[in-house]
């Protein structure tokens, strides 16, 4: 079974710091990663989609990078503002699923203060 | 904006009672998914509609069910509430192309949030 675990579950830093969040899991027979953002008590924003044969993906001030075979991705903000506050998802879809199944980490709380 | 949408926001409903929660999809969406949040957890899977038949279940019991209408929107119902089914009820959209034998890339709606008195 997919167990996915995010690292830390919450941190909480000055406006301007440049952030890795971690992420890992068990299976890395893995079709694609994905990145969510959720504020709280609201729905889930897609902030990257990496697929199983890419190393990383760029947005903006947000760097995802994959490592299938040690089953870890990291997320990267750079120049952190009080805006990015919220929860950040990091969630797989496994290669031998026909259902599109996601399975998800618990999150990391981001608190940016000014 | 994902053009997924949930109704209701919120709801209150008392251990025992029966529930249904809606969700249409974005324009072009054929495969729904269904998930739950509780507090401080990470969104768990449900179950899959697709073609308006399950295509797959988690590990939740058979009081939760679901319907795909011929327009691709989904009901979840929930029957004999129990305070543990409190949480965020998240509805995804996506497109599946049996001819690239694949499900694309999911779009969540705001969710609702069911409470259990």
């Amino acid at each position: 079974k997919q167990e996915v675990t995010q690292i830390p579950a919450a941190l909480s830093v000055p406006e301007g710091e440049n952030l890795v969040l971690n992420c890992s899991f068990t299976d890395s027979a893995i079709y694609n990663l994905q990145w969510f953002r959720q504020d709280p008590g609201k729905g889930l924003t897609s902030l990257l989609l990496i697929q199983s044969s890419q190393r990383e993906q760029t947005s903006g001030r947000l760097n995802a990078s994959l490592d299938k075979s040690s089953g870890r991705s990291t997320l990267y903000i750079a120049a952190s503002q009080p805006g990015d506050s919220a929860t950040y998802l990091c969630a797989v879809r496994g290669r031998g699923s026909t259902l599109g199944r996601l399975y998800f980490g618990r999150g990391t709380q981001l608190t940016v203060w000014p | 904006e994902t053009g997924v949408t949930q109704s209701p926001t919120h709801l209150i409903k008392t251990r025992g009672q029966q529930v249904t929660l809606r969700c249409s999809s974005q324009s072009g969406h054929n495969t729904v998914s269904w998930y739950q949040q509780a507090l401080g957890q990470g969104p768990q899977f449900i179950f899959q509609y697709y073609r308006e038949e399950e295509n797959g279940r988690g590990n939740f019991p058979p009081r939760f069910s679901g319907l795909q209408f011929p327009n691709y929107s989904s009901e979840l119902n929930v029957n004999a509430l129990e305070l543990d089914d409190s949480a965020l009820y998240l509805c995804a959209s996506s497109r599946a192309s049996e001819m690239r034998g694949r499900k694309d890339e999911q779009y969540f709606g705001p969710g609702t949030r069911l409470t259990v008195t």
